[in-house]
Order: C-alpha cells, then sequence, then structure tokens
C-alpha cells in the first residue's frame, strides 16, 4: 500500500529556532495535509494543501505542496513551547480514498 | 469550526469484557466516519470506514467480528471492541466527514486499557 516517509523522526530545538520537516511518498497525491497531535488528544489541522506548487501559510506556519505531487514541508518559524507536540503529515489521493499518515515528527522546544 | 467527540475519553475494562465507543459530529452530518488505532509513539492506523447506512469497509488485518461499527445516524458512529484482550490496549480515534471530497475531523481520542 502507499506509505509515506516523514523526517525528521524527532527534533530538539531551542525556542526561537526555525523549524523544517518533511514528507515524501513513493505515489502521487491530490491533497497534503498538515496535522498537530497532542499527547492524549486527537490530531488537529493545521495546513491542508491541494495544489502543486500551492505555498500556504497559517501564522508561524508555512507549508508546500511540492511540484511532483509526491513530496511536502512544514516550516515553523520563532519556535515557542507550545509548539511541542507531534506533527503528522497526511496524503490523499482523491476525495473518497481515506487519508495516508506519516509516522510523525515528534517536536520538542528547549525553552 | 466543526466538532466532533468521542465517549468515553478512556476505559479500563477487563480482558473478554466488551467495550463500545461511540464518535458524535456534534455541529453537522457526517456521511462517514473513519476509525483509526494508534499505538504508543505510531502513527494512526487506519481500521474502518463506515458510510451512513451500510456496512463499513474495514482495512485489511482487521477483524470485522471483533471489531464492529455501527453507523446508524448521519452523527453517531460506535466502535465495539469485542471480547478485548491485553494487546486491544490502544488509542482509537475517530474521524468525521460531511461529504465526499471534504476534509474530515478528529474526534479527541478514547484511551483503552484492557487488564
Amino acid at each position: 500500500g502507499q506509505q509515506l516517509n516523514q523526517s525528521p523522526q524527532s527534533m530538539f530545538i531551542q525556542e526561537g529556532e526555525d523549524v523544517s520537516m518533511n514528507c515524501t511518498s513513493s505515489s502521487i497525491f491530490n491533497t497534503w495535509l498538515w496535522y498537530k497531535q497532542d499527547p492524549g488528544e486527537g490530531p488537529v489541522l493545521l495546513i491542508a494543501l491541494y495544489k502543486a506548487g500551492e505555498l500556504t501559510s497559517n501564522g508561524r506556519l508555512t507549508a508546500q505542496f511540492g511540484i511532483t505531487r509526491k513530496d511536502s514541508f512544514l516550516n515553523i518559524s520563532a519556535s515557542i513551547p507550545s509548539d511541542v507536540g507531534i506533527y503528522f503529515c497526511a496524503g490523499q489521493s482523491s476525495g473518497n480514498t481515506p487519508l495516508v499518515f506519516g509516522k510523525g515528527t515528534r517536536l520538542s522546544v528547549i525553552a | 469550526g466543526a466538532v466532533v467527540s468521542q465517549h468515553p475519553s478512556r476505559v479500563i475494562c477487563k480482558s473478554g469484557t466488551s467495550v463500545k465507543i461511540e464518535c458524535r459530529s456534534l455541529d453537522f452530518q457526517a456521511t462517514t466516519m473513519f476509525w483509526y488505532r494508534q499505538f504508543p509513539k505510531q502513527s494512526l492506523m487506519l481500521m474502518a470506514t463506515s458510510n451512513e447506512g451500510s456496512k463499513a469497509t474495514y482495512e485489511q488485518g482487521v477483524e470485522k467480528d471483533k471489531f464492529l461499527i455501527n453507523h446508524a445516524s448521519l452523527t453517531l458512529s460506535t466502535l465495539t471492541v469485542t471480547s478485548a484482550h491485553p494487546e486491544d490496549s490502544s488509542f482509537y480515534i475517530c474521524s468525521a466527514r460531511r461529504t465526499s471530497g471534504a476534509l474530515g475531523y478528529f474526534g479527541p481520542g478514547t484511551r483503552l486499557l484492557v487488564l
């Protein structure tokens, strides 16, 4: 089945630093999504991307839908302690298909 | 934004008992609901897709007789873990979607511990 490779697996950064994580796929997706999950909670949608090449921002977060439609990245600028959590990418082939999730990037922010 | 709730938020049960988890879309009608399972430090794994009024579609390797899914209304889907065993202990998360092509919204999850 489809698989997403998400990296890095974990990150430890200083407060104020920028963060970058990415996902690559062996197949094409028509939608890329980025979620954040806090401990004991369900994932919360951060950014949705629908078009190859699309660059979308949500506050300090910026994500891009790769031109090949097989990759996406998420950047977080000027990290703060509340950015701590697990970030998941997810791809969707079409509107009728379920999401395929990456394995997550665990972010720790050191104050 | 759309709100999805799950009940209970956490449950502890004895091995061999059955546990029912509810997923409700509070402010919209969900034609499709998804059930995921997440083990510690793992990603979300899709268990099944349910459409209102029809039988659920299970992913490969998920036993449909063990994980019973009922999507009887447009705002409620239930997952029943029958004859639960310790290896069924996990975090179960639902997602509800208005229509085909729309994004789904995740519930807060249910932590199941089977002793």
